[in-house]
């Protein structure tokens, strides 16, 4: 059964400085894997999506996720967080046909 | 129009009374999707249409839940008999291509919070 896991409820950093937000999966097959945000009182936003190909996918408001097959992970990465980047973000997988699996969600707070 | 829209946005109701929430999907696409999210959770899968087909309604916790499409385009998720657990909030999807969606984005509308008292 596919499955995906945010080891982080919460993750601080400073403005300015890189964020990392940690996703692992466990799928039969080839993993199809998503991030999305949630902003208060907002519907989920896609960010970014890796299918197949380069291992380092770009996304939305300088977003990035390196998709890392031997540690079965697909972190999300920015260089210099922003304020504004203060939301709940949420990983989810894939497999083939089957349902989209959602992480429980990594709340990022960005600290002027 | 530009996004999927749910409505209404908020719904309180006493245990017992029977609910209907309505999901307008973006215009022209296929796939829609109906999630539960709990509070401090991840959106959890409940069914989802192709055109007016429902393909998989394997997460409906029950047979007070029910979803229609009927002309492949507005969705109307119905709960029954409602109880105190299931206060949730509800959100709706959709995506432009059927088939192997796998692959497709979801876009999500801004949910329906659903309070059973």
């Amino acid at each position: 059964a596919q499955s995906v896991a945010q080891p982080e409820d919460q993750v601080n950093v400073a403005e300015g400085n890189p964020l990392t937000v940690k996703c692992t999966y466990s799928v039969s097959g080839n993993p199809y894997l998503f991030w999305y945000v949630q902003y208060p009182n907002r519907g989920l936003q896609f960010l970014l999506k890796y299918i197949t190909g380069d291992n380092l996918v770009k996304g939305s408001y300088g977003f990035e996720a390196e998709f890392n097959k031997s540690q079965t992970s697909f972190h999300l990465k920015k260089p210099s967080a922003l304020v504004s980047d203060s939301a709940l973000y949420f990983c989810a997988v894939r497999d083939r046909d089957d349902k989209i699996i959602f992480g429980k969600g990594t709340r990022l707070h960005i600290l002027p | 129009g530009a996004g999927v829209s749910q409505s209404p946005r908020y719904k309180v109701t006493k245990r017992g009374q029977d609910v209907a929430l309505r999901c307008d999907p973006i215009s022209g696409h296929v796939s829609l999707y109906w999630y539960r999210q709990a509070l401090g959770q991840g959106p959890e899968f409940l069914t989802y249409f192709n055109y007016e087909a429902q393909q998989d309604k394997s997460g409906l916790p029950n047979d007070r839940f029910s979803a229609e499409r009927p002309e492949g385009s507005i969705s109307t998720l119905t709960i029954q008999r409602t109880e105190q657990r299931d206060s949730a909030m509800y959100r709706c999807a959709s995506s432009l291509v059927p088939g192997l969606a796998a692959q497709q984005t979801q876009y999500f509308g801004p949910g329906t919070r659903l309070l059973v008292l």
